[in-house]
């Protein structure tokens, strides 16, 4: 779980297996987005899951939203050598029109061949 | 295509010293953000703005001013600089609504030494 903590966390596996990150964020939000980061970029979006659904999937990629326990998930199926990156769970306050986005420490994804 | 540029990408001053970062978005987004991001940290929000003319205080904007100047500029001040405020700084923009413009579009970043 990457909100809430104040380091990055890393995961490390082997090409071609299953993984999931998950995120713990403490305030209301309308939406969670999931960013990858490369080495020397800035972060990009992958996926955003409103919070109005449950799942949302993109290719191989999967998010869930669990607005009762405040959690959302980001998993990756059958990983490859280029989803090595840092991966970001961010969301917005979104009150009244007030778009405060705040991002979690992130989890360091290392796909070894 | 839709775009964020930073500038200057790399920046090096002496403490003390007068820094401004510069963000131009030509996405007609109406919210701009700074964040800094420290080795092994996540992304920190210094200052956002809805609006030419608007600031909101993010998370960690002690040492910073900001100036929305237009829709498309955004600038990040530091007057005093600091060793600790050297770090990565991006810049991003977004526009609430339906759709992934909802998220943030980040720039490359600039890298600031404060020596």
């Amino acid at each position: 779980s990457q909100w809430g903590e104040e380091n990055l966390q890393a995961l490390s596996i082997q090409e071609g297996e299953d993984v999931t990150m998950n995120c713990s964020y403490k305030t209301y939000t309308t939406v969670v987005h999931w960013y990858r980061q490369d080495s020397g970029r800035g972060p990009a979006l992958i996926i955003l899951i409103r919070s109005n659904e449950r799942e949302k999937r993109s290719g191989r990629l999967r998010a869930t939203l669990d607005t009762s326990s405040q959690s959302s998930s980001l998993s990756i199926t059958a990983a490859q050598c280029e989803d090595t990156a840092v991966y970001f769970c961010a969301t917005d306050a979104g009150l009244g029109g007030n778009e405060k986005i705040t991002f979690g420490a992130g989890t360091k994804l290392t796909i070894k061949p | 295509e839709a775009a964020v540029t930073q500038s200057p990408r790399n920046k090096v001053t002496v403490t003390g010293g007068n820094v401004t970062l510069s963000c131009r978005q030509t996405n007609s987004h109406n919210y701009m953000y700074w964040y800094r991001q420290d080795t092994g940290h996540g992304l920190r929000l210094i200052h956002y703005s809805y609006g030419a003319g608007n600031l909101q205080i993010g998370d960690v904007p002690d040492g910073y001013k900001a100036t929305r100047t237009t829709q498309e500029d955004f600038f990040l001040l530091l007057e005093l600089a600091s060793p600790s405020q050297t770090s990565l700084y991006f810049c991003a923009s977004s526009d609430p609504g339906t759709g992934n413009n909802q998220a943030p579009l980040f720039g490359e970043g600039t890298r600031l030494s404060v020596l």
